[in-house]
């Protein structure tokens, strides 16, 4: 089952803009974890956040998670062409940490 | 990072035959190994956990007898797509964490692109 809701489903922005997408779960995780899938290709791991942390940063990606409210967010900030991809969020179970469902995912489209 | 290899990236097959997909980790010892299923536009979903050296557990719904899963090897899973129909044209991804190194993130392969005819 599909563990995880993203919205929005769909995201288009100019070049240089900063493009916000959230996630939201439902049962306690260990962690929460951000992917990138190129049209046709595999997922790209982007970044982990642990339960116990409420922001991350990895280069041009802010990752936020409120586990209170079961949410987290992925901010690309200044955006460029090659940023154009579906992200998705992901989460395990306690129980079994390694066990990934999926979110419906985000498009971006970064517009030159 | 770890690289987890996808063989082959796309299949044409016939109704009625089998195709086998590989997934293999280049360069660490995956113990288990996941098996997913994406249609256009959509999520993941997960089909089943390949484990080495034991069966592999299905989730609901997956048909163990359509989608046979063998894990021979701590480097390579396989998955056959038995007596294959225009229904099971998808794109199948498998991945691999490298937990000897006690890493949760998920490396995945290239994704197979399965159509049948």
């Amino acid at each position: 089952s599909q563990q995880g809701e993203e919205d929005p489903q769909a995201l288009s922005i100019q070049e240089g803009e900063n493009a916000t997408m959230n996630c939201s779960y439902k049962t306690s995780i260990n962690n929460l974890q951000w992917y990138r899938q190129n049209s046709g290709r595999g997922l790209v791991h982007l970044i982990l956040i642990r339960s116990n942390e409420r922001e991350k940063h990895s280069g041009r990606l802010r990752v936020t998670l409120d586990t209170s409210k079961k949410s987290s967010s992925l901010l690309i900030t200044a955006s460029r062409a090659a940023d154009t991809a579906s992200y998705f969020c992901a989460t395990a179970p306690r129980s079994n940490d390694y066990k990934l469902s999926f979110g419906a995912g985000t498009t971006v489209t970064v517009r030159a | 990072g770890a690289v987890v290899s996808q063989h082959p990236s796309w299949v044409i097959c016939k109704s009625g035959t089998s195709v086998k997909i590989e997934c293999r980790s280049l360069d660490f010892q995956a113990t288990t190994m996941f098996w997913y299923r994406q249609f256009p536009k959509q999520s993941l979903m997960l089909m089943a956990t390949s484990n080495e050296g034991s069966k592999a557990t299905y989730e609901q719904g997956v048909e163990k007898d359509k989608f046979l899963i063998n894990h021979a090897s701590l480097t390579l899973s396989t998955l056959t797509v038995t007596s294959a129909h225009p229904e099971d044209s998808s794109f199948y991804i498998c991945s691999a964490q490298d937990r000897g190194r006690g890493r949760t993130e998920a490396f995945f392969g290239q994704g197979t692109r399965l159509t049948v005819v």
